[in-house]
């Protein structure tokens, strides 16, 4: 069982938004930077945000972030069939990763 | 352009012995934490191992402490795993990465570690 939690599956049509969830605590989220990752079908994860909010070069600014004491989200805006794969969630805090929610795009 | 490349996953016994490397390439090797990372099979990432650029600092997931070493040569451009006494939970893919910004920025394409007898 994860430090980070997440929910195991979520679903939106495309154009729609999305909102993945990442719950720990204080000491798990709050004073540790959060990232989010992409993974593909087959594929290595992939970077989508880095220090809470930071897009890397080359993320559409569909992909944001934001973190709270407790708990960071990452919001998806106008989706696409592409967006289906796996997100999880990371605290720098022992670099854990959060369960991983599978994204439908109905 | 950035690339990782990772080389020397196989089959193996349980107690047995694998060494995994990563070739870095299109980046100053030596400027960077590196980590390895695994997944198991239907399973989230885990973090397994990360080094310091100069190699004098090395931390590990607990399950892995005392089995596990990771190791680096900034001349060859390469980091290494070394992998014993290895068990059946430890059957994964296992990615090498880049650290920055707090976050593993780059991604290998992966190792498989197949842990059977």
């Amino acid at each position: 069982q994860s430090v980070l939690t997440q929910p195991p599956s979520v679903s939106a049509a495309p154009g729609q938004k999305v909102t993945i969830s990442c719950s720990g605590s204080s000491s798990s989220i709050g004073d540790h930077y959060i990232s989010w990752y992409q993974q593909l079908p087959g594929t290595a994860p992939k970077l989508l945000i880095y220090e809470n909010h930071k897009r890397p070069s080359g993320i559409p600014d569909r992909f944001s972030g934001s973190k709270s004491d407790t708990s960071a989200t990452l919001d998806i805006t106008g989706l696409q069939t592409g967006d289906e794969a796996n997100y999880y969630c990371v605290t720098w805090a022992r670099k854990v990763f959060g369960g991983g929610t599978k994204l439908t795009v109905l | 352009e950035v690339q990782l490349v990772e080389s020397g996953g196989g089959l193996v016994q349980p107690g047995g012995s694998l060494r995994l490397s990563c070739a870095a390439s299109g980046f100053m090797f030596g400027g960077y934490w590196m980590s390895w990372v695994r997944q198991a099979p239907g399973k989230g990432p885990e973090w397994v191992a990360n080094i310091r650029q100069d190699g004098g600092e090395r931390d590990y997931v607990d399950s892995v402490k005392g089995r596990f070493t990771i190791s680096r040569d900034n001349a060859k451009n390469s980091l290494y795993l070394q992998m014993n006494s290895l068990r059946a939970e430890d059957m994964a893919m296992y990615y090498c990465v880049r650290e920055d910004g707090w976050s593993f920025e780059h991604w290998g394409q992966g190792a498989l570690v197949t842990v059977s007898s």
